[in-house]
């Protein structure tokens, strides 16, 4: 079955980075694009970012633009989030998801989701 | 900029009750609506896509309507395991979810 496995997570001072990962397996990894969403604590959620199929294009909310890039190693089914200069309002339950679209290049719904990962942000 | 509100934000259900939850979108995304089920502590889950289709596994309870800017979730008959958040979602652009609605047991 589909299973989309997030970590990386964890405390990190105001400024600092942290890279999340997302191990897939189940499915093609390579023929679909992959999303991050966000949940601060308490609250709804966030669409972060999208990546392509085959990485050739990257989206991304205007709240991280410039400071989170999202990549993917198809060799390895793994999706990845370089969060740099984290603010305390990144503060959340970090998701990855797998689009439904095959070889598609726009975004359309997300099924499944992973469990997710907490990432704090406080000094 | 497309704005989603999903009314009301708690709803109080008693068990075997029908329950109907509301997603309005600020312009049309044509039939571009998900739902989504969360439980505490769990990842949410697909429900409905394309604004009417059931996911895979979902019961027949679940139905959502709508299209263009009004949209609807109806659980037709309430079950114990259905007391969740309940999220919709556009993507006719990029995607942009709803502040969600609490569905409580009454």
């Amino acid at each position: 079955q589909v299973q989309l496995v997030e970590s990386g997570g964890g405390v990190v001072q105001p400024g600092g980075s942290l890279r999340l990962s997302c191990a897939a397996s189940g499915f093609t990894f390579s023929s679909y694009g992959m999303h991050w969403v966000r949940q601060a604590p308490g609250k709804g959620l966030e669409w972060v970012a999208f990546i392509r199929y085959d990485g050739s294009n990257k989206y991304y909310a205007d709240s991280v633009k410039g400071r989170f890039t999202i990549s993917r190693d198809n060799s390895k089914n793994t999706l990845y989030l370089q969060m740099n200069s984290l603010r305390a309002e990144d503060t959340a339950v970090y998701y990855c998801a797998k689009d439904v679209g095959l070889y598609s290049s726009r975004s359309n719904w997300f099924d499944p989701w992973g469990q997710g990962t907490l990432v704090t942000v406080s000094s | 900029e497309i704005v989603m509100t999903q009314s009301p934000a708690t709803l109080s259900v008693s068990p075997g009750e029908r329950a109907t939850l509301s997603c309005r979108a600020s312009q049309s995304v044509s039939s571009n609506l998900a739902w989504y089920q969360q439980k505490p502590g769990q990842a949410p889950r697909l429900l409905i896509y394309g604004a009417s289709t059931r996911a895979t596994g979902i019961p027949a309870r679940f139905s959502g309507s709508g299209s263009g800017t009004e949209f609807t979730l109806t659980i037709s008959s309430l079950q114990s395991e259905d007391f969740a958040v309940y999220y919709c979602q556009q993507y006719n652009n990029w995607p942009l979810f709803g502040g969600g609605t609490k569905v409580e047991i009454k």
